[in-house]
């Protein structure tokens, strides 16, 4: 039972070019996300995060954007670097704040930006 | 640097052979998590603690343990490695009231044999 999916297992963007990343969630009870970014043999690094709150926060060339609606989250590279690839994991939480709030992973999406 | 810090990077062992991951901070969190990633997976929760207490997913093996023995410092034990148990396994930390950013190790690659 996959509360966070990630649909997408790649995607190819070429440099310069937007790149957009979606996740989808089915637990309303998540009230906060999360991306992170992995490179090989590295553990994943926290990149951009948003509260059920919100419906947009941007960092730099990132930007997430969140429907609660439509329980869908997408990030959003703009413009794409060679560098930016990697695989990124959309995660989820609920219980912000609390003891108990453990983050809920998708399978994540490879992104490969071509020169 | 502050850090997490987890040894080995890679690690062999035999089917049944009982192995010790272990995990460091620098970051004086009061949480630390183990994950288990298998290839092409979502990193799967296996269990944390919350400052000295230890919280195990309902969905986790017997076969896995973890041990505290202060701040710093958190191991999983596998008991019976069995050939399933070849994944990924990460340490994250957090530091509870100022955001729930996990932060990372590069994880140990486990293979069994």
């Amino acid at each position: 039972d996959q509360q966070v999916k990630q649909n997408s297992p790649s995607l190819s963007v070429q440099e310069g070019r937007i790149s957009i990343l979606n996740c989808d969630y089915t637990n309303s009870m998540f009230d906060y996300f999360l991306w992170y970014k992995k490179y090989p043999a590295e553990g994943p690094t926290f990149l951009i995060s948003i509260s059920s709150i919100k419906d947009k926060n941007e960092d730099g060339r990132f930007t997430v954007f969140l429907n609660k609606s439509a329980k869908h989250l997408s990030l959003h590279i703009v413009p794409s670097q060679p560098g930016d690839s990697a695989v990124y994991f959309c995660a989820a939480i609920k219980n912000y704040g609390g003891s108990q709030g453990n983050l809920i992973f998708g399978k994540g999406t490879k992104l490969s930006v071509k020169p | 640097d502050a850090m997490v810090i987890q040894n080995p990077r890679y690690q062999v062992t035999q089917f049944g052979k009982p192995v010790t991951l272990s995990c460091s901070q620098t970051l004086n969190h009061n949480v630390m998590y183990w994950y288990q990633q298998k290839s092409s997976q979502a990193p799967k929760l296996l269990f944390h603690y919350y400052d000295k207490d230890f919280n195990n997913e309902a969905d986790t093996p017997d076969n896995f343990q973890s041990r505290r023995p202060n701040t710093s410092f958190c191991f999983l034990d596998i008991r019976s490695p069995g050939l399933g148990d070849a994944a990924m396994y990460l340490c994250a930390t957090r530091l509870t009231g100022v955001g729930e950013k996990l932060f990372f190790g590069s994880g140990t690659q486990l293979s069994v044999l």
